[in-house]
């Protein structure tokens, strides 16, 4: 079984810059979630994609942006990087089902440095 | 509003010492608890959840917690800690149904001394 991916594994970018993340989800995952971990904290919620739909989206600005695809990868698009911007980026994979809880296994993140 | 209180921000302790970590949360309705943990230079990996039942809760590791619903608490505790356990230690809570977003706490670094 295939864990959760993610590429590249370091970025710098410059102020201005757009950048793409992208993310392949764990075998048999329908659901992709997206955090930015800023050093010294906790990982923060940018958006949800289920079924290649936004799902939910926690306090991050229209200039992030994602994808789904139909095999269930997924990308992050971040416009007018600002130097706020720096942080490492999570990936979280999930299989959602009616009802009840479930568990999100996270990739080993890309680390984006905005100069 | 929503939160994850995480009180340890830095814990140094020595090997075979014992471990609590307190985690308190702020959630409307039915809650998810976790704790995941992240080893020098390696992603996050799930210790334990609580989705609900038997509200002590065994992970992997030796790990386990306690959901207290009247105290708002889902602590981490370990009887004897080993070198190998230095790493950071997110708690997290997230909804029953709905969008599934994690909501994290700050962190607590341990640092386990030989």
């Amino acid at each position: 079984e295939t864990g959760v991916t993610q590429s590249p594994t370091h970025l710098i970018k410059t102020r201005g810059q757009q950048v793409t993340l992208r993310c392949s989800s764990q075998s048999g995952h329908n659901t992709v979630s997206w955090y930015q971990q800023a050093l010294g904290q906790g990982p923060q919620f940018i958006f949800q994609y289920y079924r290649e739909e936004e799902n939910g989206r926690g306090n991050f600005p229209p200039r992030f942006s994602g994808l789904q695809f139909p095999n269930y990868s997924s990308e992050l698009n971040v416009n007018a990087l600002e130097l706020d911007d720096s942080a490492l980026y999570l990936c979280a994979s999930s299989h959602q089902q009616a009802g009840g809880g479930h568990e999100q296994f996270f990739g080993p993140g890309t680390r984006l440095t905005v100069l | 509003a929503q939160s994850v209180s995480q009180h340890n921000h830095h814990v140094i302790l020595s090997e075979a010492a014992s471990l609590e970590l307190g985690c308190n949360y702020s959630y409307g309705g039915t809650v998810n608890l976790f704790w995941y943990v992240q080893y020098p230079g390696q992603h996050l990996q799930l210790l334990l959840k609580y989705f609900s039942g038997d509200p002590l809760v065994k992970g992997i590791k030796g790990f386990e917690a306690e959901f207290i619903k009247s105290k708002f608490s889902f602590n981490l505790r370990k009887p004897s800690v080993q070198w190998s356990d230095t790493a950071e230690y997110f708690c997290a809570a997230g909804p029953g149904s709905g969008t599934y977003k994690y909501i994290f706490g700050t962190g607590t670094r341990l640092k386990v001394l030989a």
